[in-house]
């Protein structure tokens, strides 16, 4: 296994445009999280899956965003009308919580927004 | 969510040891010690956690202070590739706990050859 990966790494896109990010997690890993982090300050939880069952979701999570796990695989996280304080890197990660506390992180999708 | 208290920025030389401290004052029973660190331009990975007792792993050491309001995260030789942020995390244990994690800015860690 390859661990966490995300797709596109990187994104740029025009005010007012949906964006669509992907993540697949580690096989057999139940839970999946979003994080959004922004320069200088440390990752922020968005919202997490237990399987398909999206369980919590962060007041960060405004009505723009969407996040699906169909089929409790991958996920994915779209932003609808996006607007330049959407500029941020978007971080996945999962973790099979029955096993071990840790989460692993995906590379991250850096999305640019103009 | 308990807070933890950590310096903005720490430099070591390279081959030293290195002592990361963090300040968790209203850490409560419950709650798990964990480190994570975010190497440049990767998601965070997992260094190591711990609850009363010091520990060890092929990363780090942990030391945890008695009374479990403070920590130290010790890399016992530095090298150029442990430079990252690192960040000192308090994360609830339990069962159907949940389990998000709440990252404060942690501590940029600068290694000088």
């Amino acid at each position: 296994d390859t661990g966490v990966s995300q797709n596109p790494r990187h994104k740029i896109t025009k005010r007012g445009q949906n964006v669509t990010f992907r993540c697949d997690p580690i096989s057999e890993h139940n839970r999946l999280y979003w994080y959004r982090q922004t320069l200088g300050q440390g990752p922020e939880f968005l919202t997490y899956f237990q399987n398909e069952a999206q369980l919590e979701k962060s007041r960060l999570l405004s009505d723009r965003f969407s996040a699906e796990r169909p089929k409790g695989s991958f996920s994915t996280l779209e932003i609808q009308r996006t607007e330049q304080g959407d500029s941020a890197m978007y971080l996945c990660a999962s973790s099979l919580v029955e096993v071990s506390y840790e989460q692993y992180f995906g590379p991250g999708t850096r999305l640019t927004v103009t | 969510d308990a807070k933890t208290t950590q310096p903005n920025s720490m430099e070591s030389n390279e081959e030293e040891p290195v002592h990361l401290p963090c300040n968790h004052s209203t850490i409560s029973g419950t709650d798990y010690i964990h480190w994570y660190r975010q190497l440049p331009s990767q998601g965070p990975e997992y260094v190591i956690h711990g609850l009363t007792s010091n520990v060890n792993n092929r990363m780090a050491s942990l030391a945890i202070a008695e009374d479990r309001k403070s920590s130290t995260l010790i890399l016992h030789r530095a090298t150029l590739r442990d430079a990252a942020v690192y960040y000192c995390i308090l994360r609830p244990r339990g069962g159907n706990r949940d389990d998000k994690i709440i990252f404060g800015k942690g501590t940029r860690l600068h290694i000088l050859p």
